[in-house]
């Protein structure tokens, strides 16, 4: 099993410029989250899911969309980038609403 | 207060000491506890949960205080392959998706 696998790994972006990263998990998780990680903060939660179809707003969603359309993938959307939203994204899923398993994250720079 | 807080440390320790690190939490209706370990440049993993009669996994013992609202962690015979930021992780209360994270501890431990 791959686990929770993100893509891409690294991007640069320029301000303004969309970009959708990808998280995939291979172990039939109903639950699926995308979080934010910057230096002197906590992981903060962008976006999540309960299950196929389902989306809901975490802590900080505003700038984000997300997509549920397979139970295994779960995107998050830039739809105009800024340079606010420069972070690691790290997402995560799991089978209860408390575990987490954490892809290795991406790391987004916009300049 | 914040939600959850803990002291970052770093904690510089010889080898084979032992370390404590502790975090408070804001919110009396907590219900669930966790130690997650994040290594440099790496995702955050789950390391232990935390019960409410204090538990042990080999050389880390995890404790709750739920009326002083503090979890602790005890890491004995500390190896080098023991640092790395330790995630104090608590989840608000049923029916909540949603953790929250403190910012972290970061122990090296030394030769």
């Amino acid at each position: 099993n791959a686990g929770v696998t993100q893509t891409p790994k690294f991007r640069v972006l320029k301000t303004g410029q969309s970009m959708t990263l990808l998280c995939a998990q291979d172990m039939n998780h109903e639950y699926m989250y995308w979080y934010r990680q910057d230096p002197g903060m906590g992981l903060r939660l962008i976006h999540y899911s309960v299950g196929e179809g389902t989306t809901a707003k975490g802590e900080v969603p505003d700038g984000y969309n997300v997509s549920r359309l397979k139970k295994q993938n779960f995107l998050l959307g830039l739809e105009s980038a800024a340079p606010s939203q420069t972070s690691v994204y790290f997402c995560a899923s799991s089978p209860t609403d408390f575990m987490r398993y954490f892809g290795p994250g991406t790391r987004l720079t916009v300049t | 207060r914040k939600e959850v807080e803990q002291d970052p440390g770093p904690f510089n320790v010889p080898e084979g000491a032992t370390v404590a690190f502790n975090c408070t939490y804001s919110n009396s209706a907590s219900q669930s506890f966790f130690w997650y370990r994040q290594d440099c440049r790496k995702e955050p993993k789950l390391l232990m949960s935390v019960y409410s009669s204090g538990n042990e996994d080999g050389r880390f013992t995890a404790q709750l205080n739920r009326a002083s609202q503090y979890i602790s962690l005890l890491i004995r015979d500390s190896k080098l392959s023991d640092s790395a930021t330790y995630l104090c992780v608590v989840k608000p209360g049923a029916g909540s998706y949603q953790l929250t994270f403190g910012k972290g501890t970061k122990l090296s431990v030394i030769p």
